[in-house]
């Protein structure tokens, strides 16, 4: 059973860059997630995507930031401009669907702002 | 809306103490409650879940049970190890979308001394 897998673990950048990350589920799992966690703090939603419908994007999710998950298989998160403020760990989880169903989180992916 | 509440650490332990890390939530509806853990570089792992009130998870000596009447989920083990240092994080599964988004806690983390 592979679970979450996420792309790169690290990423480092300059200012203004653009960067994009990738995360490819558990097989089965329909339900995809992204979280951001800053230092010292538990992660926060950002998006959720049913297949390859994203159908929640949280207000934390600038109009620089943009998910996507083609055929419902992998999502991809890219952040346009990077601003210091955006130097964090994302967080990739999914799950089957279901309300009682847990979610099973990626390794992140630990983006820093030069 | 809905939240979390952890207590502040870092909790500092000897090998073979008791532990307990205390969580409160705020909920509307009835939400399933979790713990997760994450070591040092790594991702959350679900540690133990519980989906409705009185039900009591389990995990590796972990426990925690759903007390809706005092809206709580303490996490507790009868004997830590060093190896259970980590951060642990409460999370609540709001699912008025819908869907499970997850609203966690700040974490604690803990420490265990030989």
């Amino acid at each position: 059973d592979t679970g979450v897998s996420q792309n790169p673990r690290h990423k480092i950048t300059k200012r203004g860059q653009n960067v994009t990350f990738r995360c490819d589920p558990i097989s089965e799992h329909n339900r995809l997630y992204w979280y951001r966690q800053t230092l010292g703090q538990g992660p926060e939603f950002l998006t959720y995507f049913q297949n390859e419908a994203q159908l929640e994007k949280s207000r934390l999710l600038s109009d620089r930031f943009s998910a996507e998950r083609p055929k419902g298989s992998f999502s991809t998160l890219e952040i346009q401009r990077t601003e210091q403020g955006d130097s964090a760990m994302y967080l990739c989880a999914s799950s089957l669907e279901g309300e009682r169903q847990p979610q099973h989180f990626g390794d992140g992916t630990r983006l820093s702002i030069l | 809306g809905n939240s979390v509440t952890q207590m502040e650490g870092p909790v500092t332990l000897s090998e073979e103490a008791f532990l307990t890390i205390n969580c409160t939530y705020t909920a509307t509806g009835y939400p399933s409650l979790f713990w997760y853990v994450q070591y040092p570089g790594e991702g959350l792992q679900l540690l133990l879940k519980a989906t409705k009130a009185d039900d009591k998870g389990s995990n590796k000596g972990f426990e925690a049970t759903y007390r809706k009447e005092t809206t709580s989920f303490h996490l507790e083990k009868g004997s830590v190890q060093v190896s259970d240092s980590a951060v642990y994080f409460c999370a609540l599964s709001d699912s008025s979308g819908g869907y499970n988004k997850l609203i966690f806690g700040a974490g604690t983390r803990l420490a265990v001394h030989p």
